[in-house]
Parts: C-alpha cells; structure tokens; sequence
C-alpha cells in the first residue's frame, strides 16, 4: 500500500463547476499538508498550505484535512480553463524536509 | 529574482553513458532538494543538501547515483552507467530554511531520456 493515495484520473469538467480532488494517506505521523499544480513540462508550483485539521481558503481553493481520517482535500471554485493541470497532494512529518507526493490528479477544465 | 534554473532541460544518453543535471537555486536559498518523477507516478524524494553537505539520502539508489552542492556554484544530481530506467523528469527544489516546505520552489525540470 502506498504511503499517498491519490486517483490520477483523468477528471474533466465544464468552466464555472466545482471541482474536489482528494488525497488519503496512512502514515498518522504526517502533519503538513500541501496541495502543488503542476503544468505540462514544468515544475510543480505550490497552492496550498495547511499544519491543522480543518479549512484554509485561498480565493478560489480550499484545501481541507481530516487527520482523523487521514484524508486531504482540494476545493476549486468557478473553475477556470487555466486551471487545467496535474495536482499533486503532497504531505511531511515534523522535521522532516522530504515530502511525500500523491501521483497526481490530470484536471481539464472544458470552456 | 530568478528561481530555480536547471539545466539541461533535455538530456539524451545512451545506455552506460554518464548524465550530469544541474540546478542553481533561488537567490538567498541554501537548501537543495532532488526529486525524480516517473511516467504516472508522483515525485519521489531523493536527496537533500545544503552547502558542502549532504542531509538525507535516504532515497538515492545505492547504485550509479551521487549528489553534490559545493560552496560555490550549481548542484549536481550525477547518474553513472545509466539504464533505461533512469529515464524520468527530474526536479530540483530550493528553500531559504531547513523546514521550508512552505517556501519550496520547484524548477522547471530535466528530462533525460536514456536510448
């Protein structure tokens, strides 16, 4: 079993729908939780930043974790063509600089 | 401010050949991470540096793979006698601290293709 549970997808919605991604994850001692988009042929770039259980909202995404059930989510408002990418859930343990990434969710956004 | 540049983006290399990547963090960071991303995986941590240092290499293969960041100038992912299954999009990462992920940067990549 792997460490980070993501479905690859591929996932494809109309512009203006919400869109979830999810992660789930069994290593309890995990405590940051990051949400990275990633376009075609570039480096991931980081959209989200929690430590605690509960809601972080950043304009049109919040990022959402349950540690009781060691599940993280991804919430994108009126979504928009350019939000078609790859996201990544990626998380950590305290003191640990290495993360550990989810494969990945291929999200297209169709006009 | 210039962020995290790696070179080449593209590196070809036959089977047995030596393939060098180079990344030169962001201005002001000191801290260097290598991550390899396989077709349909996720990024895999491989190595963590700081100046002159190496901090974790726990997921560097034991083999044919060697990391360097020197006082000055870029560092190096060095991958000796590649094989086919070295063939991935590898990632650089910097950040400012030790604890930084909040503050990671990633680079744009080097695809090597081993033939």
């Amino acid at each position: 079993q792997k460490e980070v549970e993501q479905d690859p997808g591929p996932l494809s919605v109309p512009e203006g729908a919400i869109v979830s991604l999810n992660c789930t994850y069994s290593n309890s001692a995990f405590q940051y939780f990051m949400w990275y988009r990633q376009y075609s042929r570039k480096g991931p770039e980081l959209l989200m930043y929690t430590y605690s259980s509960g809601n972080k909202e950043d304009g049109r995404f919040t990022a959402q974790v349950d540690k009781s059930s060691k599940y993280i989510s991804l919430f994108i408002r009126d979504s928009q063509p350019s939000d078609s990418a790859t996201y990544l859930c990626a998380m950590s343990d305290f003191g640990n600089e290495k993360l550990t990434f989810g494969t990945g969710t291929r999200l297209t956004i169709i006009p | 401010n210039a962020g995290v540049m790696q070179n080449p983006r593209h590196l070809v290399r036959r089977r047995g050949q030596e393939a060098r990547l180079r990344c030169s963090p962001m201005k002001g960071h000191s801290h260097v991470y290598w991550y390899r991303q396989l077709p349909e995986e996720g990024l895999k941590f491989m190595v963590y540096l700081q100046k002159e240092n190496i901090i974790d290499e726990s997921g560097m293969p034991k083999e044919r793979f060697s990391a360097e960041f020197p006082k000055e100038g870029p560092s190096i992912l060095r991958i000796q006698q590649v094989v086919r299954g070295d063939s991935a999009a590898y990632f650089c990462a910097s950040s400012p601290m030790r604890t930084g992920n909040e503050k990671l940067f990633f680079g744009s990549g080097t695809q090597l293709s081993v033939l």
